[in-house]
């Protein structure tokens, strides 16, 4: 029962520095996404793929890239991390369509950006 | 566009208390409306979902919520708190938006149980 998994789940990294956060869905999901969650501000989303081959940008997107690489895979980016870019980073999924289809979460990547 | 509010980041209950985690919600469009519940070091996980089905939807672990379209409110109960209730809430709407689920969550409520 792997669901959404995330590598890694911690990291520290020094400004200026880049880095690939991975995600994996084992549930044959059409849409993925990537939020970052804050205290006191929710999750806000970053970026997102409606399905394969697609990508576009969510509330969050400056200082990050991402790529579908084939169905079950989404990686996010920073090319040059900033102190801002700490957070916890979730990945999810779902099977896109209606929308009632709930969102399945990875456990997250705690980024600490010095 | 949609919003959604969640009335009070932090709420504290007894054991055995009623527990009532509010949310109001905006959408221009007929909602989807979910709770989602995250323990520590954990990501989010689905507790219930409303979809027009019936207006009180049961979720896991003894939760309900009961969609008030006048109200535009879905507000999530439980009879009875139990420590194991301890943990961070969120509601989200959902939407159709260009062949896209455009998620919208809430702020989060942290439910503390007192024993």
């Amino acid at each position: 029962n792997a669901g959404v998994t995330q590598t890694p789940k911690f990291q520290v990294l020094k400004t200026g520095q880049s880095m690939t956060l991975q995600c994996a869905q084992d549930m044959n999901h059409n849409s993925m996404y990537w939020y970052r969650q804050d205290p006191g501000m929710g999750l806000r989303l970053i970026y997102y793929s409606a399905s394969e081959g697609t990508t576009d940008k969510g509330e969050v997107p400056n200082g990050y890239n991402v790529s579908r690489l084939n169905k079950r895979e989404f990686s996010l980016r920073l090319e040059s991390a900033a102190p801002s870019q700490t957070s916890v980073y979730f990945c999810a999924s779902s099977a896109g369509g209606p929308s009632n289809q709930p969102q399945h979460f990875g456990d997250g990547t705690r980024l600490s950006i010095l | 566009a949609q919003s959604v509010t969640q009335l009070g980041s932090h709420v504290s209950v007894s054991e055995g208390a009623l527990v009532l985690l509010r949310c109001n919600y905006s959408s221009s469009v007929p909602p989807y409306l979910f709770w989602y519940v995250q323990y520590p070091n954990q990501g989010l996980q689905l507790l219930l979902k409303y979809t027009s089905a019936a207006t009180l939807v049961k979720g896991i672990n003894g939760f309900e919520a009961e969609f008030k379209k006048s109200e535009t409110s879905f507000h999530l109960t439980k009879p009875s708190a139990h420590m194991s209730d301890a943990a961070e809430y969120f509601c989200a709407v959902s939407v159709n938006s260009g062949g896209y689920q455009k998620v919208t969550f809430g702020t989060g409520t942290k439910l503390q149980v007192i024993p």
